[in-house]
């Protein structure tokens, strides 16, 4: 079946260090891949996403490359901040029973000191 | 345009008793779908609805259903309470996820509902 692992943490960083975030997945076909970000309290919000092969998404100074030979989609920013403290899921997209649902990793709890 | 909304935000619940969650979509989107996350399991895909009609379901129980109604707005209901129900119920929408487009939607997610069973 279709699944995500990704490195559960939690990673502490310090402000500026460069961040990576492991994500692999196992699918058939073709699944787009997704990061969300939960801050505490909060629901999930989209932080990028890749829907094909070598695609690149990017945003806020994040960025993850779709790598359908090494069945990855990891996730960088080159200088954390405090406020990018939060939890980050990788997840992809498949379809099912004529619908489109998400598979999600456990989650990476992210903590940024100052 | 409004994000997506859920309520109540929290609730304080005993075992066997039932509940039932709201969920309003964003303006436009006819899917929603719900998820359930806890601690030790994560986000797990609990249905997801399209025009009032439920298309897909993850692996729960009978007590876990829900419905649509025709402004798309959603209801998921929980009979029978257990322990193992308290987690944060999130749900989220997008435009219509049945076009052949839809595997590269993104889903917009509410801030949840977060149950309490004691």
């Amino acid at each position: 079946g279709n699944s995500v692992t990704q490195m559960e943490g939690p990673v502490t960083l310090s402000e500026e260090a460069f961040l990576t975030i492991n994500c692999t997945y196992t699918a058939t076909g073709y699944p787009s891949l997704f990061w969300y970000v939960q801050y505490p309290g909060e629901g999930l919000q989209l932080l990028l996403k890749a829907t094909k092969a070598d695609d690149k998404g990017s945003n806020k100074g994040f960025e993850a490359t779709y790598r359908k030979e090494t069945t990855s989609f990891h996730l960088e920013k080159g200088s954390v901040q405090v406020s990018d403290s939060a939890v980050y899921f990788c997840a992809l997209s498949y379809s099912g029973a004529g619908s489109y649902q998400l598979t999600f990793g456990k989650g990476t709890k992210l903590s940024v000191i100052p | 345009k409004a994000g997506v909304t859920q309520t109540p935000r929290y609730l304080i619940k005993t075992r066997g008793q039932q509940v039932t969650l709201s969920c309003s979509p964003i303006s436009g989107h006819r899917s929603v779908s719900w998820y359930q996350q806890t601690p030790g399991q994560g986000l797990q895909f609990l249905f997801e609805y399209f025009s009032e009609t439920q298309r897909n379901k993850g692996n729960f129980p009978g007590r876990f259903s829900g419905r649509q109604f025709s402004n798309s707005r959603s209801e998921m209901n929980v009979s029978t309470l257990e322990l193992g129900d308290s987690a944060l119920y999130l749900c989220a929408s997008s435009q219509d996820r049945g076009t052949l487009a839809g595997l590269q939607e993104t889903q917009y997610f509410g801030p949840g509902t977060r149950l309490l069973v004691l």
